[in-house]
C-alpha cells in the first residue's frame, strides 16, 4: 500500500536457510508493526517499534525470529533456520498520528 | 475461541444485492478497522472507527460499543468487490484480526 514498501515481494527458501524480509514506511511514522499471515487465516500479531525501540515482541513464534529498526525507519525482520511451518505471508504495518493504519503489499515466504 | 469473530467466512452474491458482514469481539478496544484483502496479499484500509457509524461511496461501517458488535455493508455490489473483508480491532497498540469473509460478487 502507499506509503509501505516491502521487499521482496515473494521469497523461496530452502528448509535451514536464513531469510531477512524489508520494510521500508514512508518517513515520519513512529509506529512499526509485524504481522504474519497463514493461507487462510487473517495476519497474527508478530513486533511492534516505536521509532528504533521494539516495545512489544510477545508475537515472536520462536527464537529464530529477529526483528530490528536501528534507526526508526527500515525494519528488517530476519528469520533463522527457517522451517515448513514459517510459509506464510509477512505484512509490515505503520500506523499515521490519526490512528489509521497503512500496510504493504507483504512478502510472501515458500519454505521448502 | 477467538478474540474477534467474523460471520460469513463466505458470502457470494448476485451483482446489485447488499451486502452485510458482521463482526464480533470480545475484548475493550480504542477502534474498529475494516481492511480489504485482495488476491497478492496487499490490504487497504476502508474504515477506521470507534463509534456510531461512517460512509464512504457504497460502503457503510456500523459500530455498537455496548454490544461489541460491528458490521460492514456494500449497497449496489459490484463484482470489484470480490475480495476478502477483515475486521481488526486495536486494544492498546497492536491489531487483532478476524480470520475474513471472503466476497463473491458474480455478474
Amino acid at each position: 500500500g502507499a506509503g509501505v514498501s516491502q521487499s521482496p515481494r515473494y521469497k523461496v527458501a530452502k528448509r535451514g536457510q536464513d531469510v531477512a524480509l524489508r520494510c521500508d514506511p514512508i518517513s515520519g511514522h513512529v509506529s512499526l508493526f509485524w504481522y504474519q499471515q497463514a493461507l487462510g487465516q487473517g495476519p497474527e500479531f508478530l513486533t511492534y517499534f516505536q521509532n528504533e525501540a521494539q516495545l512489544d515482541k510477545s508475537g515472536l513464534p520462536s527464537d529464530r525470529f529477529f526483528a530490528e529498526r536501528p534507526e526508526g525507519s527500515v525494519s528488517t525482520l530476519k528469520i533463522q533456520r527457517t522451517q515448513q511451518e514459517d510459509s506464510a505471508v509477512y505484512l509490515c504495518a505503520i500506523r499515521d498520528r490519526r490512528n489509521e493504519a497503512f500496510f504493504g503489499q507483504g512478502t510472501r515466504l515458500t519454505v521448502v | 475461541k477467538n478474540e474477534v469473530e467474523q460471520s460469513p467466512q463466505n458470502l457470494t452474491a448476485q451483482e446489485g444485492e447488499f451486502i452485510t458482514i458482521n463482526c464480533s469481539y470480545s475484548v475493550g478496544i480504542s477502534a474498529l478497522h475494516w481492511l480489504q484483502q485482495h488476491p497478492g496479499g496487499g490490504i487497504v484500509s476502508l474504515f477506521m472507527l470507534s463509534s456510531g457509524k461512517k460512509k464512504h461511496g457504497r460502503l457503510i461501517a456500523t459500530i455498537n460499543i455496548q454490544e461489541k458488535h460491528s458490521s460492514l455493508h456494500i449497497t449496489a455490489s459490484h463484482p470489484r468487490d470480490s475480495a476478502v473483508y477483515i475486521c481488526a480491532v486495536k486494544g492498546d497498540e497492536k491489531l487483532t484480526f478476524g480470520t475474513g469473509t471472503r466476497l463473491t460478487i458474480i455478474p
